[in-house]
């Protein structure tokens, strides 16, 4: 069974730092792994999507990259703002026809 | 727009009163299935579907029903709600047409049974 952990489970950083958020799992026979932003007690919303092939993906002040082999994957947010603020989640498709998150990284940007 | 359709959004309930909360997606999306999220424990699969007429349960499926019987609608049944079953509900699609692609999700259900 997939398993995946993201850690650290909340961090804190001030306004302009950039951001370093990490992803494990478990089984490196995956599809595709996605990374989503989630406000309080609202609905994911995607950020980037990586497929197996692929070693990171960029979309504004965000890169993802991916480490199948290792079976890491790590988000950066650049100059990061207090907007950022949420939690960010990563879910990877494997063998088992099941997205499997993470628990998610809780992130706070200290204006 | 491309999207999923949850609803309702809020719901309060009573113990043992049977309750449907709708899923609709407009992608043409093969694969859809069904979520709960709760504190300390994160996103767990309910069910899923590979395509119509095609259901299989995932890491938590006791105490609810799912069928698929049109492409675009997988409503999610919980029969006789108990008040474990207050959560964060959230459907999801996808394409299977190369592998596994993004994934969408509706906005939420957010369930009460009391």
């Amino acid at each position: 069974k997939q398993e995946v952990t993201q850690i650290p489970a909340a961090l804190s950083v001030p306004e302009g730092e950039n951001l370093v958020l990490n992803c494990s799992f478990t089984d490196s026979a995956i599809y595709n792994l996605q990374w989503f932003r989630q406000d309080p007690g609202k609905g994911l919303t995607s950020l980037l999507l990586i497929q197996s092939s692929q070693r990171e993906q960029t979309s504004g002040r965000l890169n993802a990259s991916l480490d199948k082999s290792s079976g890491r994957s790590t988000l950066y947010i650049a100059a990061s703002q207090p907007g950022d603020s949420a939690t960010y989640l990563c879910a990877v498709w494997s063998g088992n026809n099941r997205l499997a998150f993470g628990k998610g990284n809780q992130v706070v940007v200290i204006p | 727009e491309a999207q999923v359709t949850q609803n309702p959004r809020y719901l309060i309930t009573v113990t043992g009163k049977k309750l449907t909360v709708t899923c609709s997606q407009n992608m043409n999306h093969e694969y859809m299935s069904w979520y709960r999220q709760d504190p300390g424990l994160g996103l767990r699969q309910i069910y899923y579907s590979m395509n119509v007429e095609v259901t299989d349960k995932g890491d938590v499926p006791e105490g609810y029903k799912v069928s698929r019987k049109e492409k675009r609608n997988f409503p999610l049944i919980l029969e006789s709600p108990s008040p474990n079953q207050t959560s964060l509900y959230f459907c999801a699609s996808t394409t299977l047409m190369r592998g596994y692609s993004e994934a969408f999700f509706g906005q939420g259900t957010r369930l009460t049974v009391v």
